[in-house]
């Protein structure tokens, strides 16, 4: 079975702290992405890589950056953190495209984000 | 514009009571259709998919879904509700060449007992 890992279950910051979310996965897929979950917007795409270096803006990147160094880890950067950054942060992997039967994502636990 | 609808933000039912919870899509090539379940304070987990041949398409936990291309709708459905369902329901689409998923906003579902 895929495992997706993130780093933290909960985390608490600061407004302005730095803030690094981890992301592994253990099915060496290509594909890694990064959404926010806030209630009645659904799943919002932040980032998403696919090959290592290799990075694409999702919907909604502004105050985020990513880094992909290995194929396995993903990692999501709050530059500054701000409030408005609260929300339950989820990563998921996938095969790349020209492998893939059916592009389903397969999911980390998730890391819930409280900036105060 | 590609796109998932979930008419529905809540749906309840009675346990033991078939559910039903709606998706339609809009897409200009052949969808592969998704459905995921999101238990609280947890990540979302595949349930099950269309991509094609049959349009009944069975997965986890007893759920299945019908893709109907004259509808645009792939409906997730259960002929006898759990109050262990009770959960979150997420859409996805893949129009097909393409890394990333097309989200609709989620069902909460509710079975009381």
């Amino acid at each position: 079975d895929v495992k997706v890992t993130q780093s933290s279950r909960y985390l608490v910051k600061r407004t302005g702290e730095k803030v690094f979310l981890e992301c592994v996965q253990d099915m060496d897929h290509e594909n890694m992405f990064w959404y926010r979950q806030d209630p009645g917007l659904g799943l919002r795409l932040i980032y998403f890589s696919y090959d290592v270096k290799m990075k694409e803006k999702g919907d909604i990147p502004e105050g985020y950056s990513v880094s992909r160094e290995k194929k396995e880890r993903f990692s999501l950067i709050l530059e500054s953190a701000s409030t408005n950054q609260t929300s339950m942060y989820l990563c998921a992997s996938s095969l790349p495209v020209s492998m893939a039967s059916s592009y389903e994502q397969y999911f980390g636990p998730g890391t819930r984000l409280t900036v105060t | 514009a590609q796109s998932v609808a979930q008419p529905e933000d809540q749906v309840n039912v009675a346990e033991g009571n078939p559910l039903t919870v709606k998706c339609t899509y809009s897409v200009s090539g052949n969808p592969y259709l998704f459905w995921y379940v999101q238990y609280p304070n947890r990540g979302l987990q595949f349930l099950l998919k269309y991509i094609t041949g049959d349009n009944l398409v069975k997965g986890s936990y007893g759920f299945e879904a019908e893709f109907n291309k004259s509808q645009t709708s792939f409906h997730l459905k259960k002929p006898s509700a759990l109050v262990s369902d009770s959960a979150l329901y997420f859409c996805a689409l893949n129009a097909g060449n393409n890394r990333k998923l097309i989200w609709g906003l989620g069902t909460s579902l509710a079975v009381n007992p």
